[in-house]
């Protein structure tokens, strides 16, 4: 059973770059046609997509954050990584890391939805 | 980005109920929506794909329905694990967007 476990920093200095890792353990990262992706959640509030990763290493990032985004694969760890850059404290939340799976019922129609998520690790930003 | 609105924010309701929940998405997206369901200081846990594919594992009493821009989340009888937050989510196109949550809570 494929297990995602997040890891980093829990405090940033604001216009520095956040830089979280997601494990993923229980099965290899290149297997299957998943994409992988993050998310964050600032305390009381709902869920943001920030983007997501292929294992060939094609990206897709949310626009709010492209500028400052960049997810990354590395399939010899078995990881993927997160930089959020020039944080403040607008980015202080909870980040998870989920894998992105698919069903197209033998159509060319593909239904993505996150079926394995981290426990997600809290990042703050402040001085 | 494509809009996604939920209602209610907020429910209250008692073990035993019919609850539904409503998502609402703008512009369409065909059957392309997520359900979640999040207890406080865990991570989310998907209930329902393709807006209405019961994901392994998930109770029965959960089930999905809607296609175009209106969806429902219906839970046929509450059981006391079910009051959480319930977020959808579509997944017609990038950038994912989540709706801002329903809070289920014990009446």
């Amino acid at each position: 059973q494929v297990q995602l476990q997040e890891s980093g920093p829990g405090l940033v200095k604001p216009s520095q770059t956040l830089s979280l890792t997601c494990t993923v353990s229980g099965g290899s990262i290149s297997s299957g046609s998943y994409y992988w992706s993050w998310i964050r959640q600032p305390a009381g509030k709902g869920l943001e997509w920030i983007g997501r990763i292929y294992t060939s290493g094609s990206t897709n990032y949310n626009p709010s954050l492209k500028s400052r985004v960049t997810i990354s694969v590395d399939t010899s760890k078995n990881q993927f990584s997160l930089k959020l850059s020039s944080v403040t404290a607008a980015d202080t939340a909870v980040y998870y890391c989920a894998r992105v799976d698919y069903s197209n019922y033998g159509t060319d129609f593909y239904y993505y939805y996150m079926d394995v998520w981290g426990n997600g690790t809290t990042v703050t930003v402040s001085s | 980005d494509i809009q996604m609105t939920q209602s209610p924010s907020s429910l209250s309701a008692s073990v035993g109920d019919r609850v539904t929940i409503t998502c609402r998405a703008s512009p369409s997206i065909s059957s392309y929506l997520n359900w979640y369901q999040q207890k406080p200081g865990k991570a989310p846990k998907l209930l329902i794909y393709a807006a209405s594919s019961l994901q392994s594992g998930v109770p029965s009493r959960f089930s999905g329905s809607g296609s175009g821009t209106d969806f429902t989340l219906t839970i046929s009888s509450l059981q006391p694990e079910d009051f959480a937050a319930y977020y959808c989510q579509q997944s017609y196109s990038t950038p994912y967007t989540f709706g801002q949550g329903t809070k289920l809570e014990i009446k």
